[in-house]
């Protein structure tokens, strides 16, 4: 079982609707969660950070955490084309120091 | 603030030849991360250093891979002897360590071709 699973997609909306992006981690004792966005030919940048069960919003971005589901999701409302990317889902793990382990990603296309 | 710093951005090499990257983390930065990404794999993570200090490398996949920080502002990523096999796009990242979680900064990566 891979630490953090991802559907790689594509997930493919169109413009205005909303985009969720679903994300399951195996380890019981991560407490940080992120989800990066990556343009294609580009590097990851990071959009969201969840520590917290519960929702957190931040413009267009909700994300979603609940530990007992060892589940995280990212909502993107009225989605837009620029907003065609790759997502990756990241859990932390504490080795001595923080390690982050990412997913493989979801492709997501917004149509216009 | 400038941000992840890498060098070069592109680098086309012969089997057998070595390879160095180098990495400039954001400054005040004290974690930087060396990642490996391919179409096959995905992100990958190859070593990190913590104040300097390598704490786990054991994503580096051989003894051809090293790492160095030898100050808060410089890494290198070294591979000898290159292999086609080690042809990717290979990311710094710089994070702040602590009670805040560990929100990472990627530099633009730099892409290694091995023929």
């Amino acid at each position: 079982q891979k630490e953090v699973e991802q559907n790689s997609g594509p997930l493919s909306v169109p413009e205005g609707a909303i985009a969720s992006l679903n994300c399951t981690y195996s380890d019981r004792g991560s407490q940080s969660f992120f989800w990066y966005r990556q343009y294609s030919g580009k590097s990851p940048e990071l959009i969201m950070s969840i520590y917290s069960n519960g929702d957190k919003e931040d413009g267009r971005f909700t994300a979603q955490l609940n530990k007992a589901s060892q589940y995280v999701s990212l909502l993107i409302r009225d989605s837009q084309p620029s907003d065609s990317a790759t997502y990756l889902c990241a859990a932390e793990h504490y080795t001595g120091g923080f390690k982050t382990i990412f997913g493989a990603g979801t492709r997501l296309f917004v149509k216009a | 603030d400038a941000g992840v710093i890498q060098s070069p951005r592109h680098e086309v090499t012969e089997m057998g030849q070595e390879v160095t990257l180098r990495c400039k983390p954001i400054s005040g930065h004290n974690s930087l991360f060396w990642y490996r990404q391919t179409m096959m794999r995905g992100l990958e993570l190859l070593i990190y250093f913590n104040n300097n200090v390598p704490i786990d490398d054991s994503g580096m996949p051989e003894d051809r891979f090293s790492a160095k920080m030898p100050n808060a502002s410089f890494s290198t990523l070294k591979i000898q002897p290159s292999e086609p096999r080690d042809s990717a796009v290979y990311f710094c990242a710089s994070s702040t360590q602590g009670a805040g979680g560990d929100e990472q900064y990627f530099g633009p990566g730099t892409r290694l071709t091995v023929t």
